[in-house]
């Protein structure tokens, strides 16, 4: 059982946009930056946004991120095929002492 | 362009030790925080030990916390993780992972990933 919950599954049609929730606590996403990572099939896995909402350079505006309180999304418009795969979110627990990771939610391009 | 090529996988049985290592190009190795991280199968990515720039200081998830040995050799380039006293639940595939800091402590900044090399723990 992952320390921030993420929905197991989510899906849209090309073109929608698509909301991806991460929730945690007072002493991970409620003290610090989350991070949201891509995991396609076959690849390693990629940053997409750290410091909750900051982009790494190559990575499509597209995609963004927020938080409030103990919750962080991840936005993905115009969605397309070949966004399909896992997405985990991520951040430090302060309790644990250690950066810890969502579930994962699977995106399904209907 | 970073590369992260992780080797050193591959099947052991229940209680003994297996040692993998990472390769790094395209960055200054010597100058930033290195992670292990790891995907169990059909489960999510769990964080399991980071180090810092110069060895400074390191950390490691309560799971593996005296089983496991986190270290690197900026000389050569390469991280390595040191795996003792394997368990059954071990069996994963095993990322390396760079960091956009220097440092590991307080963040998750897993900047670039290596492909991942498989460990099956089995008797």
């Amino acid at each position: 059982q992952s320390v921030l919950t993420q929905p197991p599954s989510a899906s849209g049609t090309p073109g929608q946009r698509l909301t991806i929730s991460c929730s945690g606590t007072s002493s991970n996403i409620g003290s610090d930056f989350v991070s949201w990572y891509q995991h396609l099939p076959g690849t390693a896995p990629k940053l997409l946004i750290y410091r909750t909402n900051q982009r790494p350079s190559g990575v499509p505006d597209r995609f963004s991120g927020s938080a409030s309180g103990y919750s962080a999304s991840l936005a993905i418009t115009g969605l397309r095929s070949d966004d399909e795969g896992e997405y985990y979110c991520a951040a430090w627990d302060d309790s644990l002492s250690g950066p810890v990771f969502g579930g994962g939610t699977k995106v399904t391009v209907l | 362009e970073v590369q992260l090529v992780e080797s050193g996988g591959g099947f052991v049985q229940p209680g003994r030790s297996l040692s993998l290592s990472c390769g790094a190009s395209g960055f200054s190795f010597e100058e930033y925080a290195m992670h292990w991280v790891r995907q169990s199968p059909g489960k999510g990515l769990e964080w399991l030990a980071g180090i810092s720039w110069r060895s400074n200081s390191r950390g490691y998830a309560e799971s593996v916390k005296g089983r496991f040995t986190i270290s690197r050799d900026d000389d050569k380039n390469s991280l390595f993780l040191q795996m003792n006293s394997l368990r059954p639940e071990d069996t994963a595939v095993y990322y390396c992972a760079k960091d956009m800091r220097n440092g590991w402590y307080r963040g998750a900044y897993f900047e670039s990933w290596g492909q991942g090399t498989l460990v099956t723990v089995s008797s």
